[in-house]
Parts: C-alpha cells; structure tokens; sequence
C-alpha cells in the first residue's frame, strides 16, 4: 500500500512562495500509469484540482494558476514537489498531495493546512 | 470550470440506503466515464470508494455503488452504519480542466 506523508510550512506571508513536498513510501514514483497531483481545499469552498506531474516529468496544471504554480520529481528520493510563486491570501487552504490512477485518486497525503497572511 | 454540485447533506436511520447526487454538465460528467467518489471523516485524508462511475477498489465494502445518467453521477450507501457519516465528494474528469470535484455533501445518521 503506497503511502503519501507531505511536508512544508504552514505559514506563510504574502508574496512568499510556497513550497511543499510529498514522499511517496510502499511504492515507485516511476512505476508507471500513475499521475502525481495537487488537489487543495479552500475554507468555504470545494475541492480544487491544482495539477499532476507524470513519472516523466511531464506536468498539466489548472489553467487558473498555470503561471504560478511548478511541480517536480525527485526521483532519487522518490518525492515529488510542489511551489506555488506570489501567494495570496486565497490560496490559504488544506492543501493535499494523491496519486492518480484510472482517473481516480487511490492514495493521499495527510493534507498540509498553509495560512497565508498580509 | 465550474464545481459538480452535490446536496449539502443527507441523512439516514441505520440499515437505510441513501443516495448522493452528482450533477455536472456534458464537459464533465456528461461525456467522460472516469467519475470517482471518496469518503472523508473530520481530520482524515480523502478515501476512494468509486472509480470508473462503478468500480470499487479492493477493499471497499460492497455496500457503497455508483452509477451514472447523462450529467449526473449517484453514490448509494446502502444498510446504513454509524462509520458511515461523514463527507463524501465526487470527482470528474473534465477533459481540458481537467478534473472537477463536487461540492461535497455531509451524511449523517440518524
């Protein structure tokens, strides 16, 4: 059973980017068919979609925070990462990273709640 | 690209069935097979019980199933448990977007 443990700051100021790390245990980053995504969960609202990067390397994102949003593999480590450049305080969140197979998400990360102050 | 919309809560007696809307649009829903639903109790990670509209995962009770028509998918929980209440929220493929969750909606048991 693969097995998602998130990592990052949990405050932050405005402007600050914000970074956060997902280490994937019980299985391969690179074992094909998966897609390793960002989904956050804003106060009031539903969940959102951010993006998924593939074991390749290649990246797709929510087209509302495409230029300010990376994702990376570090496949030596078998961590994937996400950052998130010139936050604001609507991207305070619980923010999750999962891994998607067959469309659905399978696996989860115990969810990094980020406060972005003024 | 707009959220799925599901009912706020709904609630049930043990032993009961209740089913949880998901509607969405023919860009999401409409179109596209890969309808998931996941469970999530207060303070705990997301649990896929749905993938594929009606496919469960290994381990998934048979008690929880998944259907879908035109732009709206269902989750149906059925002989009710007290583990059952918590939150549970769909997800589409949207094509472009290009995933799209629902709202989410609370079961309670009565």
């Amino acid at each position: 059973q693969v097995h998602l443990q998130m990592s990052g700051p949990g405050l932050l100021k405005a402007s600050q980017t914000l970074s956060l790390t997902c280490t994937v245990s019980g299985g391969s980053l690179t074992s094909g068919s998966h897609y390793w995504s960002w989904i956050r969960h804003r106060p009031g609202k539903g969940l959102e979609w951010l993006g998924y990067i593939s074991e390749t390397g290649g990246s797709y994102f929510n087209p509302s925070l495409r230029s300010r949003l990376s994702l990376s593999l570090v496949t030596s480590e078998n961590q994937f990462s996400l950052s998130l450049r010139s936050v604001t305080a609507a991207d305070s969140a619980l923010y999750y990273c999962a891994r998607e197979w067959e469309g659905a998400y399978d696996s989860w990360g115990q969810g990094v709640l980020v406060t972005v102050s003024s | 690209q707009s959220a799925l919309t599901q009912p706020a809560s709904v609630s049930g007696s043990p032993g009961q069935s209740v089913t949880i809307s998901c509607t969405g649009t023919s860009s999401d829903i409409g179109t596209y097979k890969l309808v998931s639903w996941y469970q999530q109790h207060p303070g705990k990670a997301p649990k896929l019980l749905i993938y594929g509209v009606s496919q469960r995962p290994s381990g998934v009770s048979d008690r929880f199933s998944g259907s879908k028509s035109g732009n709206t998918a269902s989750l149906t929980i059925s002989g009710l448990q007290a583990e059952d209440e918590a939150d549970y929220f769909c997800c589409s493929f949207a094509g472009s977007s290009p995933y799209v969750f629902g709202t989410g909606t609370k079961v309670t048991v009565l």
